[in-house]
């Protein structure tokens, strides 16, 4: 089943804040953030892991609620470069083996000057 | 640089039209996915594979199938190809569950 984002859209003032969640029915294992631009691959941003490990870029940050199984990415002093698509994507299990991760339908940010 | 490459950017075929979408990485990854891509669904998995001749069903497989011959390479097929399976098609390739997703530049695929 596919993780729930909210909000679906966000337009925002360039140097304005936004919070994207994301929330999911099942136990996870982890949660991995990517942005993608019109016509353009998504690219990564943050991976989130069960027991605390995080791993992305320095100007991004994010939080994962286990126990509630959901997710936050936190966009602080927007710049325009930071439109686009953001999707997360959750995988369950115990993280031991191979498995593919379940995306949301993805929220869209746009940054107006 | 990791890098994921795919056959065709842009392919268009005929409903029953047997269909090959191809996806190398360069890494030497274990783990590659298959993902299709439609407007206001996200990312939805087909298939991944682990390890080399072997796969697993992702979210949606029916109507499709993979082969991963070699480590680098893995073909997602499209049997008889119906116009419900217009979309963009993307390829991804990771080291596991741990390490992000590197993703390829997709296939837009039209099946008239």
């Amino acid at each position: 089943q596919q993780p729930v984002q909210s909000p679906q859209a966000v337009i925002l003032r360039e140097g304005e804040d936004a919070v994207i969640n994301c929330s999911s029915s099942k136990a996870l294992y982890s949660v991995h953030w990517y942005r993608q631009k019109h016509g353009e691959a998504p690219v990564f941003l943050m991976i989130l892991l069960k027991g605390g490990e995080q791993k992305g870029h320095e100007k991004i940050s994010a939080s994962f609620n286990e126990k509630k199984q959901q997710s936050s990415l936190y966009l602080t002093a927007s710049q325009l470069s930071y439109s686009g698509t953001y999707f997360c994507g959750t995988a369950g299990g115990s993280g031991g083996g191979a498995d593919g991760l379940t995306f949301g339908k993805g929220t869209h940010l746009i940054i107006q000057p | 640089d990791v890098k994921v490459t795919q056959s065709s950017r842009y392919l268009v075929k005929r409903t029953g039209e047997k269909v090959f979408l191809e996806c190398v990485q360069d890494m030497d990854h274990e783990n590659m996915f298959w993902y299709r891509q439609d407007p206001g669904l996200g990312l939805r998995l087909i298939y991944f594979s682990y390890d080399v001749k072997m796969k697993e069903k992702g979210d949606i497989p029916e109507g499709y199938s993979v082969s991963r011959e070699k480590k680098e390479r893995f073909s997602l097929i499209l049997e008889s190809a119906s116009t419900n399976q217009t979309s963009m098609y993307l390829c991804a390739s990771s080291l596991s569950l741990r390490w992000e997703q590197y993703f390829g530049p997709g296939t837009r695929l039209t099946v008239t």
